[in-house]
């Protein structure tokens, strides 16, 4: 059991340029979150999605930032014409249904430039 | 709305000591809490979680946590800190929306806790 997989570990983006992100779940999950960690301020909650729905998407910016959980592949965390604030880690979780808590992939440090 | 909060942003132990990291948490109807723990460039580990039960929770690496109604807290102990507990740790609660609980949990702000040697 491969875990949660996230790629890319670290991503660097020009300001203006697009970063996509994926996320893998546990075999067996069907549900996804996507959390950012900045320096200083925790977690915090973005979207969380089942397949081919998004359940909750209130902490997503309303702009430029997007995800999908496709039918089949990869949850994919879409941020267009990034900016520098824009940089931090992006964590995906994964979880069965039910009050069994998450696991978390190792992340993505995105770092725009 | 759900929330937790971790009152300490930092917490120094010596190793040996027992050390205590302090969680309080706000919900309406029964709470569904979790304790995690982050090394430096690592994604979050899961360590324990209180669905309900025995008030004292046990969890990985000699962990664990007391779920205090009265009080709406869930700090979590450990007897004996060790150098490698040094870390963030994150207490989180499943949300509640209108239409009932969901898999969705709010974390606080994070715990550092150093353990000197």
């Amino acid at each position: 059991n491969a875990g949660v997989m996230q790629n890319p570990r670290h991503l660097v983006r020009r300001r203006g340029q697009e970063a996509r992100l994926r996320c893998s779940p546990m075999k067996g999950h069907s549900h996804v979150y996507w959390y950012r960690q900045l320096p200083e301020e925790g977690l915090k909650f973005m979207v969380y999605l089942q397949k081919e729905n998004i359940i909750d998407e209130s902490g997503m910016p309303k702009e430029r930032f997007s995800a999908e959980f496709p039918k089949e592949g990869p949850s994919i965390l879409r941020i267009q014409q990034v900016v520098r604030g824009d940089s931090a880690a992006y964590f995906c979780a994964s979880s069965p249904e039910g009050p069994y808590g998450y696991t978390f992939g190792s992340g993505t440090r995105l770092t725009v430039v | 709305a759900q929330s937790v909060a971790q009152p300490e942003d930092q917490v120094n132990v010596a190793e040996g000591n027992p050390l205590t990291v302090k969680c309080t948490y706000s919900v309406s109807g029964n709470p569904y809490l979790f304790w995690y723990v982050q090394y430096p460039n690592r994604g979050l580990q899961f360590l324990l979680k209180y669905i309900t039960g025995d008030n004292l929770v046990k969890g990985s690496y000699g962990f664990e946590a007391e779920f205090n109604k009265s009080q709406t807290s869930f700090h979590l102990k450990k007897p004996s800190a060790l150098v490698s507990d040094s870390a963030l740790y994150f207490c989180a609660v499943r949300d509640i929306a209108r239409g009932g609980a969901t898999n969705k949990l709010i974390f606080g702000t994070g715990t550092l806790l150093a353990v000197q040697p």
